[in-house]
């Protein structure tokens, strides 16, 4: 399996559920950071969760990062048919190779009105 | 709007047809990227320029050549493409510190190869 590994690969809800997301790692990370992308749209930066912290959290967003298993989850509370997207866990390495991200496949999120 | 404009966002081309990708930040970063999305395939990142400088190149054909004049202004220069090059390339620029890593993306250019 590759970096920053996503589960599962698809998602369908009905609004107002919680939806999670699972993302598995290989290599020491500096951060691991989750995104958002609308069909055929570029990705949009969600939350960020450096190597040092266990949870985090943005609005509907919580973000949990588990270095001693190399795992992070994304849930996202009462969803709404807007957060229909594809959704990517990318790490950064360990280091000071700034911005060199590594992407999962992807999560797609279908929430159903 | 996050900040980085991609142009065209949709292009078609023969295989020996040369055309350019351009991209454009306003956001004062220092840091710009390449990346390519292939469906099913995850985000592939294929240059990286600091202050203009490239800093990775991650073994790209040489039939995808990267420009950075400044560092608000990003080109991918195509030529000779092959089919299976046809796919989503999304341009990012980030602030290179610590404080600072996450990425902006531009809308993309999907491009088709006949």
């Amino acid at each position: 399996s590759q970096q920053g590994e996503e589960d599962p690969q698809a998602l369908s809800i009905q609004e107002g559920e919680n939806a999670t997301m699972n993302c598995s790692y290989k290599t020491s990370i500096n951060n691991l950071q989750w995104y958002r992308q609308n069909s055929g749209r570029g990705l949009v930066h969600l939350i960020l969760i450096r190597s040092n912290e266990r949870e985090k959290h943005s609005g509907r967003l919580r973000v949990t990062l588990d270095t001693s298993k190399k795992s992070s989850s994304l849930l996202i509370t009462a969803s709404r048919a807007a957060d229909t997207a594809s959704y990517f866990c990318a790490t950064a390495p360990g280091g000071t190779s700034y911005g060199k991200l590594t992407f999962g496949q992807g999560t797609i999120l279908t929430v159903h009105p | 709007e996050t900040g980085v404009t991609q142009t065209p966002r949709h292009l078609v081309m023969g295989m020996t047809n040369k055309k350019s990708l351009k991209c454009e930040q306003h956001l004062g970063h220092n840091a710009m990227y390449w990346y390519k999305q292939s469906a099913k395939k995850p985000l592939e990142l294929m240059f990286v320029y600091n202050f203009k400088e490239q800093t990775e190149n991650n073994s790209v054909p040489s039939r995808f050549s990267p420009e950075c004049p400044n560092s608000s202004h990003l080109f991918l220069h195509l030529h000779t493409l092959q089919p299976e090059d046809s796919a989503l390339y999304l341009c990012a620029s980030s602030q290179e510190s610590r404080e600072n890593e996450k990425l902006f993306f531009g809308s993309g250019t999907q491009l088709s190869v006949l």
